[in-house]
């Protein structure tokens, strides 16, 4: 059981280009969150889904795009990097409510990004 | 607006007990969390608040007080192996559980 996948671990940009990060899970959860983890910042967070063909605003959306086309995937697009979007990003899924043990999300390993 | 206070950095000695703080003041309240985040790694779930009162599992408990926008989590025995960042985080939100991160606080623990 792979829980949550998270690719590329690594990955450098220079500034105007475009990436998108891939999250999986094989949990068959229904929620999935993207957030950012800067020093002294804490976990943000950018966007989220509550479900396939659906993704809502988080705290901290702009220059970022999502997709979730498939319910085990949640793609994260940055069209036009730029420095201030150098982070940790970090995807996290949870199950349906009900279940106590569906309370809890469940974290990717992280992309570390670095926008030149 | 969301506001999820903790102290940045504490440090205690093995085998001590510690008791790390949160404070928030949220749009909603729908239950208290708190992840531990070793360096370079992604948070794991510790434990989980939604009514009143203390939680306890093993070495680690957490304790709610709703009226007061107030929990900590308290580490017994401590090993050399807990010190991390400890994060506390509020769901907000009971339909589309949007969960709201404090900064983390980082705790060393020495021997």
């Amino acid at each position: 059981n792979a829980g949550v996948t998270q690719t590329p671990k690594f990955r450098v940009l220079k500034t105007g280009q475009s990436m998108t990060l891939l999250c999986a899970q094989d949990m068959n959860h229904e929620y999935m969150y993207w957030y950012r983890q800067d020093p002294g910042m804490g976990l943000r967070l950018i966007h989220y889904s509550v479900g396939e063909g659906t993704t809502a605003k988080g705290e901290v959306p702009d220059g970022y795009n999502v997709s979730r086309l498939k319910k085990q995937n949640f793609l994260l697009g940055l069209e036009s990097a730029a420095p201030s979007q150098t982070s940790v990003y970090f995807c996290a899924s949870r199950g349906r409510r009900g279940a106590p043990a569906n309370e809890k999300l469940f974290f990717g390993s992280g992309t570390q990004l670095s926008v030149l | 607006g969301q506001n999820i206070d903790q102290p940045t950095e504490m440090t205690a000695t093995e085998g001590a007990i510690v008791q790390i703080n949160c404070t928030y003041q949220t749009s909603g309240f729908n239950g208290l969390f708190w992840y531990q985040q070793h360096a370079g790694e992604a948070p794991t779930f510790l434990s989980y608040n939604v009514l009143d009162g203390l939680e306890e599992k093993g070495r680690f408990s957490s304790f709610l007080s709703r009226s007061k926008g107030y929990s900590y989590l308290l580490l017994k025995e401590l090993q050399m192996k807990d010190s991390a960042s400890y994060l506390c985080a509020v769901r907000v939100d009971s339909g589309t559980y949007k969960y709201i991160f404090g900064t983390g606080t980082r705790l060393k623990v020495l021997a």
